[in-house]
């Protein structure tokens, strides 16, 4: 199956800084990458999502990059505040099935 | 997005004795999922459920110990069947709501203790 992973694995930084998370897979077949974010206690949530036809997608502070050629994927947060201290997963889903698999996540603190 | 509830929220149980998590979706879906994810660790693919037929497990999951079911487009059960120290985790199930190259949205969860 498909490996995913996931670079670094904690992270901290300042309230107003940027914060870069990085994935990479190993099926080329691979054609679809959505981040979640995870809070304790709850459930994974989806934030953002990129298809293997797309390069760049952003929302808001958010944005996901994707190159195909090197098989990896990054999660770029911009003027982080507190709010986004959470646990990120990344994750790559084969065309058929839809099943995903997860990077082992971060854990990003944004100090106040 | 669909609404996902999963019960019970939290069991503690018994080595040896086996459970049954029910996830129930608000509305028909094409896909379901089960997932574990063990304290402090990423989630882990256990099995797709699939309607009207037997699941599809990953590798390292068998039907034995992980039976799954799926009578309808709107529910499905994971037993964790003889349960051992090992199996504590948090069980997920998720949805696509639609075809692939979908998001799946995740339920709950349910956390397993097991003694």
């Amino acid at each position: 199956g498909e490996n995913v992973e996931q670079h670094p694995s904690t992270l901290s930084v300042q309230e107003g800084d940027s914060a870069v998370i990085k994935c990479t897979y190993s099926d080329s077949a691979s054609n679809y990458f959505p981040w979640y974010k995870q809070e304790l206690g709850k459930r994974p949530q989806l934030i953002i999502d990129i298809r293997s036809n797309v390069g760049e997608k952003k929302d808001q502070r958010i944005a996901v990059t994707l190159n195909k050629t090197a098989k990896h994927f990054s999660l770029h947060i911009t003027e982080t505040q507190p709010e986004d201290s959470a646990v990120y997963f990344c994750a790559a889903s084969f065309p058929l099935g839809n099943q995903f698999y997860f990077g082992t996540g971060t854990s990003l603190t944004v100090i106040p | 997005s669909a609404v996902i509830s999963q019960k019970p929220s939290r069991d503690i149980c018994q080595r040896g004795t086996s459970l049954t998590i029910q996830c129930q979706v608000d509305s028909q879906v094409t896909m379901m999922f089960w997932y574990r994810q063990q304290p402090g660790q990423s989630l882990t693919l256990i099995a797709t459920a699939n309607q009207g037929s037997e699941a599809t497990y990953e590798s390292g999951f068998v039907i034995d110990k992980f039976p799954i079911s799926r009578p309808n487009l709107t529910f499905s059960t994971l037993t964790v069947s003889n349960m051992s120290p090992e199996d504590s985790s948090i069980y997920l199930c998720s949805v696509d709501p639609g075809h692939f190259d979908q998001p799946q949205f995740f339920g709950p969860g349910t956390r397993l203790t097991v003694l």
